[in-house]
C-alpha cells in the first residue's frame, strides 16, 4: 500500500521569504506521480503542481518547486517569495500505476500562515 | 465558468433521509471521482469511474452509491444519511496520461447530517 506523511502539521513563515513544505511517500511502484494542492479557507482543491517519478529535473511552476529525491522518497514543496495568499493548507497526494495504488492516496495537510 | 460544478453546494439535512449530490463537468475529461474530506484526515476516495460503463469502489464506499450518467455527469447519493457522513465531499476529474493522471477539483459540497 502506498502512503504520504506530512509531518508538518503547521508552518509560519514571513512574507516574501521562502518556505518549505515537507512530504515523504511510501510505495513499491517503480512509476508513479507526485502532486502538491492547496486549499484555501474559501475550501477549493487547487492543483499547484506534478512531478513523475521519472522525471529528471525538479517540477517547477511559477513560484512553487517540488524538490524531489527520490532515493529518500520525499517530495518536498518549496514556495518562494510568500505572499499573503499563500497562507492555506497544503495537500501532498501520490498515485501509482498498478492495481489498487492507482487509487490517489493523499497526506493530511500542513497549514501555512503567512505572516505580513 | 467553472469547469466542474458540484450542486447544492451545502446541504443541511436529517438522519435517515436520502440525499444526492451531483458533479458536471465541462473538461472533456473522461475520468471523475467523489472525495469526502474531514478535518485533519486529508481526502479519502469513495468511488471513481474511468468511462460512462466503468465504476469502482474506493477506499470508503459503504454507505455510498454513485450513478455516471454520461461522460460529464457523475452522482454520489447517501441512501440513508447518517451523522458521521457530515464532511465536505469534493468531485474531481482527470485526463488520463495528462500529467500522472492530475485531478481537478470541483468546488465542495458541505454536507451536515443531523
Amino acid at each position: 500500500a502506498q502512503k504520504i506523511t506530512q509531518t508538518q502539521p503547521g508552518m509560519f513563515v514571513q512574507e516574501k521569504e521562502a518556505v518549505t513544505l515537507d512530504c515523504t511517500y511510501d510505495t513499491s511502484d517503480q512509476s508513479y506521480g507526485l502532486f502538491w494542492y492547496k486549499q484555501p479557507s474559501s475550501g477549493e482543491m487547487i492543483f499547484l503542481i506534478y512531478q513523475g517519478s521519472y522525471d529528471e529535473q525538479n517540477a517547477t511552476e511559477g513560484r512553487y518547486s517540488l524538490n524531489f529525491q527520490k532515493a529518500r522518497k520525499s517530495a518536498n514543496l518549496v514556495i518562494s517569495a510568500s505572499q499573503l495568499g499563500d497562507s492555506a493548507m497544503y495537500f501532498c497526494a501520490m498515485r501509482g500505476v498498478s492495481g489498487g495504488s492507482y487509487i490517489p492516496t493523499f497526506g493530511r495537510g500542513t497549514s501555512l500562515i503567512v505572516h505580513p | 465558468d467553472a469547469d466542474v460544478t458540484q450542486t447544492p453546494r451545502n446541504r443541511i439535512t436529517k438522519t435517515g433521509k436520502r440525499i444526492m449530490l451531483e458533479c458536471s463537468q465541462t473538461k472533456g475529461h473522461d475520468r471523475m471521482y467523489w472525495y469526502r474530506q474531514d478535518p485533519g484526515l486529508g481526502l479519502r476516495l469513495i468511488y471513481y469511474s474511468f468511462d460512462v460503463k466503468d465504476i469502482n469502489k474506493g477506499e470508503i464506499s459503504d454507505g455510498y452509491s454513485v450513478s455516471r450518467q454520461a461522460q460529464a455527469k457523475f452522482s454520489l447519493s447517501l441512501e440513508s444519511a447518517i451523522p458521521n457522513q457530515t464532511a465536505l465531499y469534493f468531485c474531481a476529474t482527470s485526463d488520463k496520461g495528462s500529467r500522472g493522471d492530475t485531478q481537478y477539483f470541483g468546488p465542495g459540497t458541505r454536507l451536515t447530517v443531523l
